[in-house]
């Protein structure tokens, strides 16, 4: 099975700031690497898939990298609403897996 | 625009068997794969399995030996069931749409709600 880690995995940051967030996987995955934000009491949503593909209607602001085994996605001038917690999921090969999540804090 | 709703009981007795179904509304539930993800309280997410609409499925090891997961194409919902439950499976429970793997988007793209099941007597 593939293992996903997620660093940090909790990070404060202010209203305007930029934040990156890491996933590496326990092996190559490709570009199979997909990033998810979940709000308290809410479903996840799709941010970036296939590693830096902007899902459809998610601001520009949020931009994905990498390949293989290292990732980032990275959230410019961060506004009140993302404040959230963040998950990366690889879809190389089943059981899918996904980062234990950071958590994203207003300072 | 597709939307996926869970239903099903929210408290199930240990070693008793936990159903859900998702309904899929807006679209076809051919194409795609239907999947199961669960999210124990101020927990991380898991996924279940999938079941792809041609009748094929895929779970995870860890649940394999207790997990089911059915298609009925002429009502649009997919269904979960889960034997023999523990408290350990108390969970947020969603739905979730995959499209193809050779689609690039291939990501739960889209999700019900989700639904509490807590397993206790």
């Amino acid at each position: 099975d593939i293992q996903m880690t997620q660093s940090p995995s909790s990070l404060s940051a202010s209203v305007g700031d930029s934040v990156t967030i890491t996933c590496r996987a326990s092996q190559s995955i490709s570009g199979y690497l997909n990033w998810y934000q979940q709000k308290p009491g809410k479903a996840p949503k799709l941010l970036i898939y296939a590693a830096s593909s902007l899902q459809s209607g998610v601001p520009s602001r949020f931009s994905g990298s990498g390949s293989g085994t290292d990732f980032t996605l990275t959230i410019s001038s961060l506004q009140p609403e993302d404040f959230a917690t963040y998950y990366c999921q690889q879809s190389y090969s089943t059981p899918y897996s996904f980062g234990q999540g950071t958590k994203l804090e207003i300072k | 625009q597709v939307q996926l709703q869970e239903s099903g009981p929210g408290l199930v007795k240990p070693s008793e068997t936990l159903s859900l179904t998702c309904t899929v509304s807006g679209g076809s539930i051919s194409t795609y794969y239907w999947t199961w993800i669960r999210q124990p309280p101020g927990k991380g997410l898991e996924w279940i399995g999938y079941m792809y609409h041609s009748g094929s499925t895929n779970y995870n090891p860890s649940l394999k030996s207790r997990v089911t997961i059915s298609v009925d194409t002429s009502k649009t919902q997919f269904s979960l069931k889960l034997s023999s439950v523990t408290a350990a499976d108390t969970a947020v429970y969603y739905c979730a749409r995959v499209p193809p793997r050779d689609s690039k988007s291939y990501a739960f793209d889209i999700w019900g709600q989700g639904t509490m099941v807590t397993v206790s007597s």
